[in-house]
């Protein structure tokens, strides 16, 4: 089985300043990856994933996604956050060979401060 | 439009009682899926299901039941075996395909008091 490591629980960064979040997971066999987006007492939405192709991945509202197979790493970037910003981001994995099978860290916390 | 229901939103109960959250989905997909929610732990996988009569177990399936008889719904109980029930609880779905992301719904917050 897979795990998902973010490396970081909190993250507070200024307004219009760059941030990333880190993201590692565990093997090396041929995955899919996520990030998703959490705001207080909702659910899940996707901000963007990774299938094939292009290692550099764009989302919604301005996020993107370097997938690093050497690595083992799927970080978040975004160059200039907004105070909207703020919330819980979540990374996940899904093996090729188990497509139904989702593997989620345990979170980052984004603070956003104005 | 398309999406995922999850009622009631907030939800409390004495402890001992069995409770029932409720998951529609009209997307026409295969699997649904339960998480549960803690604080600094993320998401954990209760129970999922890829066709209708059939489910699985998953990590922490102890004190939790669940039934899928039609393909749009995927209700959960949380019974009286469960030992810490106080969580947000998430319900998902996805295609079959390999390619699928989940959609979530937009969570139950269950309180036992």
């Amino acid at each position: 089985a897979q795990s998902v490591t973010q490396l970081d629980s909190q993250v507070p960064v200024f307004e219009e300043a760059p941030v990333e979040l880190r993201c590692n997971y565990s093997s090396s066999v041929s995955v899919y990856l996520f990030w998703y987006v959490q705001y207080p007492n909702q659910g899940l939405q996707l901000l963007l994933k990774y299938l094939s192709g292009s290692t550099l991945v764009k989302g919604i509202n301005g996020f993107e996604a370097e997938f690093n197979k050497s690595q083992t790493s799927f970080h978040l970037r975004k160059p200039s956050v907004h105070i909207s910003d703020t919330a819980e981001y979540f990374c996940a994995v899904s093996d090729r060979g188990t497509g139904n099978q989702f593997y989620f860290g345990t979170g980052t916390s984004l603070t956003v401060i104005p | 439009d398309g999406g995922i229901t999850q009622s009631p939103k907030y939800l409390f109960r004495k402890e001992g009682q069995n409770v029932t959250l409720s998951c529609e989905q009209n997307l026409n997909h295969d699997a649904m899926y339960w998480y549960r929610q803690d604080p600094g732990q993320g998401l954990r996988l209760i129970y999922y299901s890829q066709i209708v009569n059939d489910f699985q177990k998953g990590d922490i399936a102890e004190g939790y039941s669940v039934s899928r008889e039609k393909k749009e719904s995927f209700p959960l109980t949380v019974t009286s075996a469960q030992k810490n029930p106080t969580a947000f609880y998430l319900c998902a779905s996805s295609v079959l395909a390999n390619t699928g992301e989940l959609f979530f719904g937009e969570g139950s917050r269950l309180t036992v008091l």
